[in-house]
C-alpha cells in the first residue's frame, strides 16, 4: 500500500483558531478521505476528496492529487473538534492506508 | 441500519479462546471493511468485501483468524485461539461501493487476559 504522512502530529489551539492539517502520500490517490475520531473513539467520515475542494461547515479539505497532498482547514475551532484527525488514502485499490494522524486538542 | 452497527461493543476473553464480532452494515452498502486500531496504533486493514466475496484477505494477521459475510449483509469475523498481542479495537466500515465515502461503525474493544 502507500505511505501516508500526516503533519503536524499534535496540534493545541485556543479556541476560535483556525487550523490546517497536512496529509502526504506518497503516492497519486484516486480515492482520499478524511476522518475524525472523537474523544470516544468513534470514527466520523469528514470528506470523500479524492481531487479538489470541499466545504463542510467549519471544515474544508482541499486535495491536490497530481502533487500527492491533502490539506484540511479547521475554522473558528471549538472544543467538540478536539479528537484525532486522519487521512487515508488508496490507488485504484479499496484498501485505504491510513496515516498516523494529527491529535488536537481545542482550549476553551 | 441508519448507521454502522457492531457487537460485542466489549469483549473480555481469556487466551485462547474462539471470539466471534459482528458487524451489521448500512442497507445497500456493497462494499464491507474490517480494521484494527492497537492502541497508540494507526489502523491496520484486515480484510475487505465486495457483496459476499472477499477478494483480498491479505491483512488478516494469521490463520487463526477469519472472516465471513452472508447475503450481502451481515459480517463475523472470528478469531480462534486468541492471544494477547489480539487485544484490539476491531473496526468495520461500509461503503456504497469499493471506492466511496465509509462509514465506521462504534467497533469492538477486545481484551485478551
Amino acid at each position: 500500500g502507500i505511505q501516508v504522512e500526516q503533519s503536524p502530529p499534535d496540534l493545541i489551539l485556543q479556541e476560535g483558531a483556525n487550523s490546517t492539517l497536512r496529509c502526504n502520500f506518497s503516492d497519486s490517490v484516486n480515492n482520499l478521505q478524511w476522518f475524525h475520531q472523537n474523544p470516544w473513539g468513534q470514527l466520523i467520515n469528514l470528506f470523500y476528496i479524492p481531487s479538489g475542494t470541499k466545504q463542510n461547515g467549519r471544515l474544508s479539505a482541499t486535495t491536490v492529487a497530481t502533487e500527492r497532498y491533502s490539506l484540511l482547514y479547521i475554522s473558528s475551532s471549538q472544543t467538540t473538534d478536539s479528537g484525532v484527525y486522519f487521512c487515508a488514502g488508496s490507488v485504484n485499490d479499496y484498501k485505504l492506508s491510513f496515516g498516523a494522524g494529527t491529535t488536537v486538542t481545542v482550549r476553551a | 441500519g441508519a448507521g454502522v452497527s457492531q457487537s460485542p461493543s466489549n469483549k473480555v476473553t481469556e487466551k485462547g479462546k474462539d471470539v466471534e464480532l459482528r458487524c451489521d452494515p448500512i442497507s445497500g452498502h456493497t462494499a464491507l471493511y474490517w480494521y484494527r486500531q492497537s492502541l497508540g496504533q494507526g489502523l491496520e486493514f484486515l480484510i475487505y468485501f465486495q457483496g459476499n466475496s472477499a477478494p483480498d484477505k491479505s491483512g488478516l494477521p494469521s490463520d487463526r483468524f477469519s472472516a465471513e459475510r452472508t447475503g450481502g449483509s451481515v459480517s463475523t469475523l472470528t478469531i480462534q485461539r486468541t492471544q494477547q498481542e489480539d487485544s484490539a479495537v476491531y473496526l468495520c466500515a461500509s461503503s456504497l461501493f469499493g471506492q466511496a465515502g465509509y462509514t465506521f461503525g462504534s467497533g469492538t474493544r477486545l481484551t485478551v487476559v
